[in-house]
This record gives C-alpha cells, structure tokens and sequence, in this order.
C-alpha cells in the first residue's frame, strides 16, 4: 500500500524568500508522484508531476521538484514566493490504481 | 462544457437521511474517484472505480455508496448521513495512459449534516 508523509502542516515564509516543502513518501511498487495546489474555496490543480526519467521536475508558477528514490522524498521547492502562492499543497502518489494524499501544508506569505 | 462537474456544490441535510453527490466527467477517463477533505486529514480516498462497474473501497468507505453505471458518471451516495459525514467532497478523474496519470478535479461538494 502506498502512503504520503507531509511533514510540515504549516509553512511561513516572508515573499521573496526560498521556501521548500517536505514530502515522503512510501510503497511496495514503483509510483508516480505529484504536487497539487488548492486555492481557498476550490478544487486540487497539479503543479507538477513525477512519472520517470529525470528526478528534477520543473512545474507550474516556478516551482520544481525532486524525486529521491533512496530517501523516497519528492519535495517541492521555490526560490522566491510572491504573495499569491498562499495556498494549501498536496502531495500525493500513485500505485496500481489508487492516488492517495498527505495531509497537506498550508503556505503563507508575508510581505 | 469539457472537465468535471460536481452537483450541488453546497448541502445541507438532515442526520439519518440518504444524500447523493453527483460527479460527471466528458474526458471519458477510466479512473474517477471520490475524497473527503477535512481540517488535519487531508484527502482522504473513500471509494474508486477503474471502470464502469468496477469500484473498489479506499481509506474511509463506512457509510458510503458508490456505482459506476456509465464511464461518465460515478455518484457517492450517504446511506443515511451522520454529523460527522460533515465535509467538503472531491470527485476526481484520471486516464490509464503513462503520461495521463494526474487526476482532475472538480470544484466540491460542501456538505453539512444538522
């Protein structure tokens, strides 16, 4: 069975500042990873993904990802935030057939 | 309209009634599944369907219904609804391919059971 492990439930960052959010997960079969992002009041949009090949991805709104097989981490990272990616992330992976989530971290930034 | 649609958005109902959520998706994609978010649990996977009458339970089926009769449409009904059945749904589909494996999401269901 697969499992998500989001470490952190809060994330505070001042804007412009580098921020990374953490993001282990665990399963006995390979899998395919993602970051999602939620917006006050609506649905999950995919940031970026994790299917093969190289462990760097590149996503949406300048954030990126590492895919670390030894550590089974896949955590997302930003070299400067603006205030608008106060938001909720979601990091989840897929098996067989199932896609199953962390219990998120909320971003905020502040001026 | 192409994507995913959720119906109602917002519900609220009285304990021990049955309530279906509605979920319609024009992707034709195989998988659809349904989550309940809540404060401090996240998504949680309450049932999933590979294929049209196929379904199988996730984390939180108890109290929950499910059928899959067209590729489309994968309803959740709440057999007989419990305050703590209180909380935002999230149906979501996704295709079989290798490079179509992210779910879509819809908007949600916010429900609340008085």
């Amino acid at each position: 069975a697969q499992s998500v492990t989001q470490l952190d439930s809060q994330v505070p960052v001042f804007e412009e500042a580098p921020v990374e959010l953490r993001c282990n997960y665990s399963s006995s079969v390979s899998v395919y990873l993602f970051w999602y992002v939620q917006y006050p009041n609506q649905g999950l949009q995919l940031l970026l993904k994790y299917l093969s090949g190289s462990t760097l991805v590149k996503g949406i709104n300048g954030f990126e990802a590492e895919f670390n097989k030894s550590q089974t981490s896949f955590h997302l990272r930003k070299p400067s935030v603006h205030i608008s990616d106060t938001a909720e992330y979601f990091c989840a992976v897929k098996g067989f057939q199932k896609l199953v989530f962390g219990t998120g971290t909320r971003l905020l930034v502040s001026p | 309209d192409a994507g995913i649609t959720q119906s109602p958005r917002y519900k609220i109902t009285e304990t021990g009634r049955q309530v279906t959520l509605m979920c319609h998706q024009t992707w034709s994609h195989s998988y659809m599944f349904w989550y309940r978010q809540d404060l401090g649990h996240g998504l949680r996977l309450i049932y999933y369907s590979a294929a049209a009458d196929i379904t199988d339970k996730g984390e939180v089926p108890d109290g929950y219904v499910v059928s899959r009769s067209k590729t489309e449409n994968f309803p959740l009904t709440l057999e007989s609804a419990t305050r703590s059945q209180t909380s935002v749904y999230f149906c979501a589909s996704s295709d079989r391919g290798l490079t179509n494996t992210e779910a879509f999401f819809g908007q949600g269901t916010r429900l609340t059971v008085v």
